[in-house]
Parts: structure tokens; C-alpha cells; sequence
């Protein structure tokens, strides 16, 4: 049965201090892995698509990483309005999509 | 902002009663996803229309179905309400090119079940 999990559920970080989130999957197949930030009360908001083991994308202070087995988030020098929750999905053979639980980021000035 | 809109906000139902929420897509996005999403959770994939046709459907039984319309809106109905069916449900809208790719998800409806 096709897996998502993310670590850390929540990750606290002083301004400035740059971290890495986690994305672990276990599917029949992978077609693609999308990251997404969700803030409080909103729909979740498109980042990154990663096809393919040994890609990466980057936006801003974001870096999306991809191996066989898991995905890096990586966060260099955040800044109190990257506080969020970080999801990842993956779309897998199956023909469906499968969220993570995601990590809640808080940046604190 | 991303385009989508849903409708409406909140609602709150009672179990046994059935409920339609409503999308409406950002124009010539031919690829509409729900999900439901309980609190604290990750999204749950529902179901997927292209061109009005469902396209892929989760683990969810016969009594959640949909619609789509050629007018870009969408339709979620879900039949005899049970509690567990509280949770926000968002739909998202993508070109369709590749079936999740670069989806635009709406503010999402807050459905309550006494």
C-alpha cells in the first residue's frame, strides 16, 4: 500500500536559522511528488513538482530535493512569514494522489 | 488569490441528510480534484474530473459522487451524511496536462455533521 510521512509534525526555528523537512514514500511507481504550503483557514498553495530521482527546484529561500525513497524540503534562512504548514503528495501507478500529514513551521523572529 | 471559489463556507448538516458543494474552476483548467481534509490532517483525494469525465477516484465509497460542467464549475455531492464526513473539503483546478500537476486549490468548505 502506497505510503507518504513527513517529519517533523512541527518544527519551531529562530529567523535566520535554516532547517530541512522531510518527505518519506513508499509507492507503487512514482509519477510525480508535489510540494504545497497551507496557511491557517486557506486551501493549500502549489511550490514544487519533482519528477524524477536527482531533481531539485528551488524558489526563494526553498529547495525541493528528490531520491528514490524520500524528498527534502530545504528552508535556508527562514523569515517569520515562511510559517506554515509544508505539504507533500505524491502521485503514484495507482492513478491516485496521497498527501503526507505535513509539518507545521513556525519562525520566530 | 488563486481563481478557484468554492460555496459555500460553512455549513452544518445533520447525519442522514445529504449536501451538494460547489466549485468553480479557474477558466480553461479542464482538470478538477476534491479532497477532503480533516483537522490536522493531509488531504484526502476524493475524486478527479477531465472534460466532465471522472478521471480517477480514492478510497472513498458510492455515496460521495460529482460533477462537472462545461462552464468550469463542479459539483461535490455526498449522500445519508455521517459524522466522520466533518471536515473542510477543497476542491483544486490544474490545465490537465499531467493529473495533479501545478494544482490551484480553493479556500475550501467547512462541513459540520450533528
Amino acid at each position: 500500500e502506497d505510503q507518504v510521512t513527513q517529519s517533523p509534525e512541527a518544527l519551531r526555528l529562530q529567523e535566520g536559522e535554516s532547517s530541512s523537512l522531510n518527505c518519506s514514500y513508499t509507492v507503487s511507481g512514482l509519477r510525480g511528488l508535489f510540494w504545497y504550503r497551507q496557511d491557517p483557514g486557506k486551501g493549500p498553495e502549489f511550490l514544487f513538482t519533482l519528477y524524477s530521482a536527482g531533481e531539485e527546484k528551488e524558489k526563494e529561500r526553498l529547495k525541493a530535493t528528490l531520491t528514490k525513497k524520500e524528498s527534502f524540503l530545504h528552508i535556508t534562512a527562514p523569515k517569520p512569514e515562511d510559517s506554515a504548514t509544508y505539504l507533500c503528495a505524491v502521485y503514484s501507478n495507482t492513478g491516485k494522489l496521497i498527501f503526507g500529514q505535513g509539518t507545521t513551521l513556525q519562525v520566530k523572529p | 488569490e488563486t481563481g478557484v471559489t468554492q460555496s459555500p463556507t460553512h455549513l452544518i448538516k445533520t447525519r442522514g441528510q445529504q449536501v451538494t458543494l460547489r466549485c468553480s474552476s479557474q477558466s480553461g483548467h479542464n482538470t478538477v480534484s476534491w479532497y477532503q481534509q480533516a483537522l490536522g490532517q493531509g488531504p484526502q483525494f476524493i475524486f478527479q474530473y477531465y472534460r466532465e469525465e471522472e478521471n480517477g477516484r480514492g478510497n472513498f465509497p458510492p455515496r460521495f459522487s460529482g460533477l462537472q460542467f462545461p462552464n468550469y464549475s463542479s459539483e461535490l455531492n455526498v449522500n445519508a451524511l455521517e459524522l466522520d464526513d466533518s471536515a473542510l473539503y477543497l476542491c483544486a483546478s490544474s490545465l490537465g496536462d499531467s493529473p495533479f500537476d501545478e494544482q490551484y486549490f480553493g479556500p475550501g468548505t467547512r462541513l459540520t455533521v450533528t
